[in-house]
């Protein structure tokens, strides 16, 4: 069965520890992107990744690292920098072929709680 | 800046009532539309898209949407709701070739039986 797999669902973290989340997808995509939704705030990109070894900063990476190492595998580290950690964090993928922009597909999503 | 706008942020309705939800955009050059829904507690998935040709774009569950190139908008819409339809609904633009979306702040719809 094909599709994104985010773990855990529900992450929880004391203030100043880094926590990585895991992405993980068997469509052969070969972009990733990480968002970080929030109530009343839609979804706002932190990182994206359009081939292994390779990846950019969306429009919110402050706090936050990411590597891609693989193909099917894009983790997201939540690092102590970032001020306000607590978020719903999803995961996406698509395929990239030169010249189209293509519908994005969705993780079900880590519920990070950091105090 | 590319920007997307969704004018109703939380929207209620009866079951057989009909929906529209606004969505405009502003970019200049050649768009690509999209519409996604989050059911309680499922993935976010994609309700239809346009990329090109007809502009009267079908999708699932009974949904469509028109882009108006003139308006710079993609209204969702569907003629009689159900009690299922209960989701968030976001409005995704990315320009040409660009593969990065740009998000509405989505619009929170509820459906009473």
């Amino acid at each position: 069965d094909g599709g994104i797999t985010q773990s855990p669902k529900y992450l929880f973290r004391k203030e100043g520890q880094n926590v990585t989340l895991s992405c993980e997808q068997n469509l052969n995509h070969d972009a990733m992107y990480w968002y970080r939704q929030d109530p009343g705030q839609g979804l706002r990109l932190i990182y994206y990744s359009q081939i292994v070894n390779d990846f950019q900063k969306g429009d919110i990476a402050e706090g936050y690292s990411v590597s891609r190492e693989k193909k099917e595998s894009f983790p997201l580290t939540v690092t102590s920098a970032q001020k306000n950690p607590t978020a719903f964090y999803l995961c996406a993928s698509s395929i990239d072929p030169p010249g189209h922009s293509v519908e994005q597909y969705f993780g079900p999503g880590t519920r990070l709680t950091v105090t | 800046a590319q920007s997307v706008s969704q004018h109703n942020h939380h929207v209620i309705l009866s079951e057989a009532a009909s929906l529209e939800l606004g969505c405009n955009y502003s970019y200049g050059g050649t768009v690509n539309l999209f519409w996604y829904v989050q059911y309680p507690g499922q993935h976010l998935q994609l309700l239809l898209k346009y990329f090109s040709g007809d502009p009267l774009v079908k999708g699932i569950k009974g949904f469509e949407a028109e882009f108006i190139k003139s308006k710079f908008s993609f209204n969702l819409r569907k003629p009689s709701v159900q009690w299922s339809d209960t989701a968030e609904y976001f409005c995704a633009v990315s320009g040409g070739n660009n593969r990065k979306l740009i998000w509405g702040l989505g619009t929170s719809l509820a459906v009473n039986p």
